[in-house]
């Protein structure tokens, strides 16, 4: 029944690592987003799919590489990981751009870099 | 670009007391205006939106907010508070097309017995 569902909850790497998040939606939604969350609870769009086409991609480090092999999928791969990249992933799902919803978003991906 | 403010970071309130949640906003197009909640641990949960029509807006869990054009304001309110409310509350805003929600620092709130 889980809407928008992301794998895994916790994630805890060494620096210099690569790793991936995965992040599944269920709701027919055709646009799909990933969210930073630092340690003082400030969310901050990275990138946006809409169809599997990359449409928002913010001032990011090109070592986060989205992926979205359908429109229900849409998986962040980091490589090179460094201690400032420890924060709470949200993945989210909305349909449409141009619709004026909000977004449904998944329960998180707490990573911590060592 | 549209930005959000929350000017509370943290608010403090007794367990049946009223609160209000103050989010401002600034944009020089129309915008779409919601209210988020994040329970400890968890993701954000959409508590209200405002996309047009009335200005006073309910939500889940007996609150509600109001759009004031002239104020850049969306407030959040609910009159009386339970201690199961302790979460942060997020005021976001988004355009039109293909724009993404942009979110405001947070509101911690704290309901105490």
């Amino acid at each position: 029944d889980t809407a928008v569902s992301q794998t895994p909850k916790y994630l805890v790497t060494q620096m210099g690592n690569d790793k991936s998040i995965k992040c599944e939606q269920n709701l027919g939604h055709d646009t799909m987003y990933w969210y930073k969350q630092d340690s003082k609870k400030f969310l901050k769009i990275m990138f946006s799919y809409n169809n599997k086409e990359l449409i928002i991609n913010e001032t990011v480090p090109n070592r986060f590489s989205p992926k979205s092999p359908d429109k229900a999928h849409l998986n962040l791969h980091i490589n090179s990981l460094e201690l400032g990249d420890s924060a709470v992933y949200f993945c989210a799902s909305s349909q449409g751009g141009q619709a004026n919803y909000g977004y449904t978003f998944g329960s998180g991906t707490r990573l911590t870099v060592v | 670009a549209q930005s959000v403010t929350q000017l509370d970071s943290q608010v403090p309130v007794f367990e049946e007391a009223p609160v209000e949640l103050r989010c401002n906003y600034s944009s020089s197009v129309s915008v779409y205006l919601f209210w988020y909640v994040q329970y400890p641990n968890q993701g954000l949960q959409l508590l209200l939106k405002y996309l047009s029509g009335s200005t006073l807006v309910k939500g889940i869990n007996g609150f509600e907010a109001e759009f004031n054009k002239s104020q850049t304001s969306f407030h959040l309110r609910k009159p009386s508070v339970h201690i199961s409310d302790t979460a942060e509350y997020f005021c976001a805003v988004k355009l039109g097309g293909y724009s993404t929600l942009t979110f405001g620092k947070g509101t911690m709130l704290l309901v105490s017995p």
